[in-house]
């Protein structure tokens, strides 16, 4: 089965709504973690990652900490924005085995 | 400048035909990808090269094969078309295959099988 399982969507937020996407993963050793989110019609890009245990990644508002005990990187936002509509993956990295989750598609309207 | 590109980004054919995708990175990377992204937006790793060879082949159909010239292109070759294989399919290239590299995509080749 996959080793990342995230929240599944869609998810619809109102403007300035606070955001958090579930996402847990399985791994041997110690994985790193990643959320990259895919805009219409484009590749996927890195939005954030963090390489080990109670690591915070954040960018562009959105931030994630890797929990080893509860193995979660669950994505949040304070404050969302229509222009953060788009799918989200959550990842991880582990000897040479990136898996990623089914994606979750989040729409803003204003 | 385009970090990772692809051509065609799109791709119309008939069943039974061969195609190839190909993929050029200007980043310096030592490693590439090719994931397949379905309709629901489920992404699997299909294969990945770590200058030139062969790391990571995962469970994909013999008529996928992908060829590597130098470091800096990973073209995928695919005969004898099916319906199944309309997908989309990202290129994708990171500094090296370890575990805490970004990897930076290219922007998908659209495969239509009729």
């Amino acid at each position: 089965g996959n080793s990342v399982t995230q929240m599944e969507g869609p998810v619809t937020l109102s403007e300035e709504a606070f955001l958090t996407i579930n996402c847990t993963y399985t791994a041997t050793g110690y994985p790193s973690l990643f959320w990259y989110v895919q805009y219409p019609g484009e590749g996927l890009q890195l939005l954030l990652k963090a390489t080990k245990a109670d690591d915070k990644g954040s960018n562009k508002g959105f931030e994630a900490t890797y929990r080893k005990e509860t193995t979660s990187f669950h994505l949040e936002k304070g404050s969302v924005q229509v222009s953060d509509s788009a799918v989200y993956f959550c990842a991880r990295h582990n000897n040479n085995d990136m898996r990623f989750g089914a994606g979750t598609r989040l729409t803003v309207k204003p | 400048d385009t970090a990772v590109s692809q051509t065609p980004k799109y791709l119309v054919t008939q069943m039974g035909n061969d195609k190839s995708i190909k993929c050029e990175q200007n980043l310096g990377h030592d490693t590439m990808y090719w994931y397949k992204q379905d309709s629901k937006k489920f992404l699997k790793i299909m294969f990945s090269y770590n200058n030139k060879e062969l790391i990571i082949n995962e469970t994909v159909p013999n008529r996928f094969s992908p060829k590597s010239p130098d470091k800096a292109h990973l073209n995928l070759h695919i005969n004898s078309l099916e319906l199944g294989d309309s997908a989309v399919y990202f290129c994708a290239s990171s500094q090296s295959e370890g575990r805490a590299e970004t990897q930076y995509f290219g922007p998908g080749t659209r495969l239509l099988v009729l």
